[in-house]
């Protein structure tokens, strides 16, 4: 089953802060977010299991309530070099191992 | 250290006609995965693996074939292409060793993808 990614899209400014939603209807084992740039492959940033925050690099973060089949990315003070498609992928807890991607959110930072 | 490397890089097909994308790495990782992406959109899982002679399917196999005879190895098979199976195709593969609560973490490394276009 395919998470849902809210919103499709976003635009900042340098140096705002942006929210990218993630949830699914199954009962997840992990939620792993990607970014990935125009033209190139996706790249890892983090993976959280079961719930809880999860610090990444720069000023990323995420946190997974699990309960709710529920993710979240948060982008702080968000830099020029944040722009891309951003992917959450989950595995089910019924069939982890196939890791299913959502359709992704497009962001924009610009000066 | 190559990492996860796909050959070729693109290609054009005749409907019809048939294929192999080739995938390998060299990390000895155990998972291997083939996504598609449509332009503008999400990657679709086609087929996966989570080790040397075991495959699974995903989201979207049909008109594809998989085989893992190695651990390095996992080449996707079109047969029969269709203009439908305009893509890009990610290979990516993970170290998942343990089961239950050692499970390690399966973080994905891609490849650089293979541009196909079917006319």
């Amino acid at each position: 089953q395919q998470p849902v990614q809210s919103p499709q899209a976003v635009i900042l400014r340098e140096g705002e802060d942006a929210v990218i939603n993630c949830s699914s209807s199954k009962a997840l084992y992990s939620v792993h977010w990607y970014r990935q740039k125009h033209g190139e492959a996706p790249v890892f940033l983090m993976i959280l299991l079961k719930g809880g925050e999860q610090k990444g690099h720069d000023k990323i973060s995420a946190s997974f309530n699990e309960k709710k089949q529920q993710s979240s990315l948060y982008l702080t003070a968000s830099q020029l070099s944040y722009s891309g498609t951003y992917f959450c992928g989950t595995e089910e807890k019924t069939s982890y191992d196939k890791v299913i991607f959502g359709p992704g959110t497009s962001l924009s930072v610009i000066p | 250290n190559a990492g996860v490397t796909q050959t070729p890089k693109f290609r054009i097909l005749k409907i019809g006609q048939s294929m192999t994308l080739q995938c390998t790495q060299d990390m000895n990782h155990n998972y291997m995965y083939w996504y598609r992406q449509d332009p503008g959109m999400g990657l679709k899982l086609i087929y996966y693996s989570v080790g040397a002679g075991i495959t699974d399917k995903g989201e979207v196999p049909n008109g594809y074939n998989v085989s893992r005879s190695t651990t390095e190895d996992f080449p996707l098979r079109l047969e029969l292409a269709a203009p439908s199976q305009t893509s890009v195709y990610f290979c990516a593969s993970s170290y998942v060793p343990g089961q239950g609560a050692l499970r390690a973490k399966n973080i994905q490394y891609f490849g650089a993808g293979t541009r196909l276009s079917v006319l």
